[in-house]
């Protein structure tokens, strides 16, 4: 079955260091999200990508940088990891042929503390 | 610019009880309109949608939604509620093109369910 994974689940980083998280679908979908969801905030676009090397900034980007060289693939970078990023982070997919109307399928989340 | 206003962020019912999530939103284009639900220590899913049509939209899980533009609003409703319906809710609105054709969330709804 097609799915959405995102590793590490649980990520410990301290402040500064760059930090990575993935995210992998094999929907074959064109569009791929990162979001964050915070209490209180409901959840909150950081980049967005609508294909192969296409991406965009988001709602809440600084901070925090994407890059698609492949279909299955959208890397979430933090540069200098701030206490202000602790979180959980959610990657989406979607086809992308209904645009606002499509459907987006999430991963499983990456909960990040930064200390 | 679009947004989504969820009053209050916790509505508890008895088990057997109509369960109603209300969603208002502000949209400058025509709306496409989404209910999602998020399990415990889970990613979102999709509970159903409004994009054009019918205006009252049956979901999964014996949810259903109606859309009345006069009112800009898309509560979430279920005649009886089970114990598997306790999670987290988010009503979340999108166009058509541009800039409005992401997602823009709520701060999301929890529903606990008494016995």
């Amino acid at each position: 079955d097609a799915e959405i994974t995102q590793s590490p689940r649980h990520k410990i980083t301290e402040t500064g260091r760059q930090v990575t998280l993935a995210c992998h679908q094999t929907w074959n979908h064109n569009n791929m999200f990162w979001y964050r969801q915070d209490l209180g905030h409901g959840l909150r676009l950081i980049h967005y990508s609508y294909g192969v090397q296409d991406t965009n900034k988001g709602e809440v980007s600084d901070g925090y940088s994407v890059s698609r060289s492949n279909t299955e693939d959208l890397p979430l970078t933090l540069e200098s990891a701030a206490s202000s990023q602790t979180s959980v982070y959610f990657c989406a997919s979607s086809e992308g042929w209904e645009r606002g109307a499509d459907t987006q399928y999430f991963g499983p989340g990456t909960r990040l503390t930064v200390l | 610019a679009q947004s989504v206003t969820q009053l209050g962020s916790h509505v508890s019912v008895s088990e057997g009880a109509l369960v109603l999530l209300r969603c208002n939103y502000s949209s400058s284009v025509p709306p496409y309109l989404f209910w999602y639900v998020q399990y415990p220590n889970q990613g979102l899913q999709l509970l159903l949608k409004y994009t054009t049509g019918a205006t009252l939209v049956k979901g999964i899980n014996g949810f259903e939604a109606e859309f009345k533009k006069s009112e800009t609003s898309f509560h979430l409703t279920k005649p009886s509620a089970h114990m598997s319906d306790a999670a987290e809710y988010f009503c979340a609105v999108s166009g058509f093109t541009g800039a409005n054709s992401k997602l823009t969330f709520g701060k999301g709804i929890t529903l606990s369910v008494r016995p």
